[in-house]
């Protein structure tokens, strides 16, 4: 079994620039959940995917979107980058449900 | 908001000694899940208790929640300087197999040798 993973581990953007960021879910796993969490604070919920469709978003503009692909991978993708952006974006895998989460080790954006 | 709040922000103590952070919310939840994190690389899963739930342990840790109050509590027993880290709380409330999942801010505990 393996876990769940993220690449890249960083990145170094410009303002006004996309990024797309990646990541595998646990075996298993058909739901995949991304996280932002800026420096010093919690984890805020961007969005969820289950079987290929968002199942709930987070209070995060239309500029963030995803995907998941037929085996439950996922990416997310931002445009236009603002500064703010800059953070650590964490993928998490789960069955659905009211389970635990399964976290990747995250990639650190920085937006310049 | 559903979101969990931490409390306190930080914690300094001693190996050996007990730690309590508490986390408090503002709606209804189907469960609390406590995830430590080690200097912002990946949370890691360390309980969750049902709605229906008073207490939990797992090993060196103890969760209570109480539902009326809406708060919970993680316990750390017998401390040690590896149990440096921030622990987060996070309220899920599953709707149409949402599992919606919020954190709170977190608290900072350090454990001294």
């Amino acid at each position: 079994e393996t876990g769940v993973t993220q690449s890249p581990t960083h990145l170094i953007k410009t303002r006004g620039q996309q990024v797309t960021l990646r990541c595998s879910s646990q075996s298993g796993h058909n739901t995949v959940s991304w996280y932002q969490q800026a420096l010093g604070q919690g984890p805020q919920f961007i969005f969820q995917y289950y079987r290929e469709e968002e199942n709930g978003r987070g209070n995060f503009p239309p500029r963030f979107s995803g995907l998941q692909f037929p085996n439950y991978s996922s990416e997310l993708n931002v445009n236009a980058l603002e500064l703010d952006d800059s953070a650590l974006y964490l993928c998490a895998s789960s069955f659905p449900g009211d389970n635990e989460q399964f976290f990747g080790p995250g990639t650190r954006l920085t937006v310049l | 908001s559903q979101q969990g709040e931490e409390d306190p922000q930080a914690l300094s103590i001693q190996e050996g000694e007990n730690a309590t952070m508490n986390c408090s919310y503002k709606t209804s939840i189907n469960n609390l899940q406590w995830y430590r994190q080690n200097s912002g690389r990946g949370l890691v899963h360390l309980i969750l208790i049902r709605s229906n739930e008073r207490e939990k342990h797992s090993g060196r840790l103890r969760v209570t929640l109480d539902t009326s109050k809406k708060s919970s509590s993680l316990l750390i027993t017998a401390s040690r300087a590896a149990d440096t880290a921030s622990y987060f709380c996070a309220t899920v409330l599953v709707l149409n197999n949402n599992n919606d999942m919020r954190f709170g801010a977190g608290t900072r505990l350090t454990v001294k040798p």
